[in-house]
């Protein structure tokens, strides 16, 4: 069983600011998911990130894969209300999800 | 279905009680999991359940807790002699492979009073 950890565990900002969000392993994965869950509702699939280094975009959030696949971030760009929510990683083959950031965007 | 679809979608039990909770997965998803999401906190794994295999078993907080899946579709988690540290969002999970990920049901609200 591989253990996720996140960073930070809660976030707060004001619309427009820029954030990074982190899930960091000791062990190496294969591949990792990012998700988001809005309140009231199931975790979404936002990303799956496979290659060392690879960087994904989906409009204003860029996922990054560490060269070693011991890490992963998130960052969201010019962040908005509609960003809310707890985002999760989790590793394949592993059923096991880190315990998430929750992010607060203020408009 | 085209997703997960959980029942019921609030229940409310006296301490003490047994409650069955329902998930149909999407049609054709071999694996299912199960995961409690206490309030403001992430996901606990339960179970999982890939195909005819043994349920992994392996998450769940004790013997009052049990599952199955029946005909490789419809799962029903059971907790026997609710207590109210059982209270919590109940989320059920399907997926066809873990490489493209899991699609989750919105949950059921489990509250023990």
């Amino acid at each position: 069983t591989q253990l996720l950890e996140q960073s930070p565990q809660f976030l707060s900002i004001q619309e427009g600011e820029n954030l990074t969000v982190y899930c960091n392993s000791s062990s190496v994965f294969s591949s990792l998911q990012w998700y988001r869950q809005e309140p009231g509702e199931g975790p979404v699939l936002l990303v799956t990130v496979v290659t060392g280094g690879e960087v994904k975009k989906l409009k204003r959030l860029t996922f990054q894969f560490g060269d070693a696949r011991k890490d992963s971030s998130l960052h969201i760009t010019a962040a908005q209300p509609g960003d809310t929510g707890l985002y999760l990683c989790a590793a394949k083959g592993d059923m096991r999800f880190g315990a998430g950031t929750r992010l607060t965007v203020k408009p | 279905g085209a997703g997960v679809s959980q029942s019921p979608s609030n229940k409310v039990t006296e301490k003490g009680k047994d409650v069955e909770l329902r998930c149909d997965p999407i049609s054709g998803h071999t694996a299912l999991y199960w995961y409690r999401q206490s309030l403001g906190q992430g996901l606990e794994f339960l179970i999982y359940f890939q195909g005819n295999s043994a349920p992994d078993k392996s998450g769940l907080p004790s013997d009052r807790f049990s599952a199955e899946r029946t005909g490789g579709s419809v799962s029903t988690l059971t907790i026997q002699r609710t207590q109210q540290e059982d209270s919590a969002v109940y989320l059920c999970a399907s997926s066809l492979d873990p490489a493209h990920g899991y699609t989750f049901g919105s949950g059921t609200r489990l509250t023990v009073v």
